[in-house]
């Protein structure tokens, strides 16, 4: 099955940093979304993008459909303890209906004390 | 309490057995999903559902079944566990499709080792 490509795959930062990852795909996406996902835990929404060229924040969290339809981002500012975890991209590809969504390989986001 | 659960959250099992992994949820959603997560290889889909009478595979459904015994149960059966099969699985929900709107909520998972 298709993948994609999530990068950086970890992250050490110090609290305080902002921080940039990442997917990129060779097939176009209808939807990228980005989740969180704490040890023990499943994953948790954070932004959900529909639209190519969309810029979507939520609190200090933003991130954006790329143009291409291929590549999305997400960017965390004035990063906290608490974003300590992976972090998923995923897309429903067009041909693929509503339904079936590709996911990421994760960024482990660290924070250094 | 939890919105979505899964039972068991750990189990360990031999080659060949049966097993099932139970997701239940009070959300009130009609569409349910299962998947695995394995290290460095992000989630899959294996099944979902969107009623009682209404089951789809998703990306890897070989070696798997499931039933929607009601509309806030979905199981997952492994027929004949194999050690391939050991990962992490999640279950989820939504009230809409993905492409549309929806969030899914997903349970805490079941981590299944097959020896």
């Amino acid at each position: 099955g298709q993948q994609l490509n999530q990068s950086p795959q970890s992250m050490f930062i110090q609290e305080g940093e902002d921080v940039s990852m990442n997917c990129t795909s060779s097939s176009i996406f209808n939807t990228w979304l980005w989740y969180k996902q704490d040890p023990g835990e499943g994953p948790v929404l954070l932004i959900a993008l529909y639209k190519a060229g969309e810029l979507t924040s939520n609190g200090r969290l933003t991130a954006q459909f790329g143009i291409t339809r291929k590549d999305s981002f997400l960017n965390i500012s004035a990063s906290i303890p608490s974003d300590v975890g992976i972090y998923f991209c995923a897309g429903l590809p067009p041909n693929f209906g509503n339904e079936k969504l590709t996911f990421g390989t994760g960024t482990r986001l660290t924070i250094i004390p | 309490d939890a919105d979505v659960t899964q039972t068991p959250r750990n189990r360990i099992t031999k080659t060949g057995k049966r097993i099932m992994l139970e997701c239940s949820q009070t959300k009130g959603h009609d569409r349910m999903y299962w998947y695995r997560q394995d290290p460095g290889l992000g989630l899959r889909l294996i099944y979902y559902s969107f009623d009682v009478k209404d089951i789809n595979k998703g990306e890897i459904s070989d070696g798997y079944s499931v039933s929607r015994q009601a509309q806030a149960k979905f199981s997952l059966s492994l027929e004949s566990a194999i050690p391939n099969q050991t990962a992490l699985y999640f279950c989820a929900t939504s009230d809409q499709p993905i492409g549309q709107g929806a969030t899914q909520y997903f349970g805490p998972g079941t981590r299944l080792t097959v020896l």
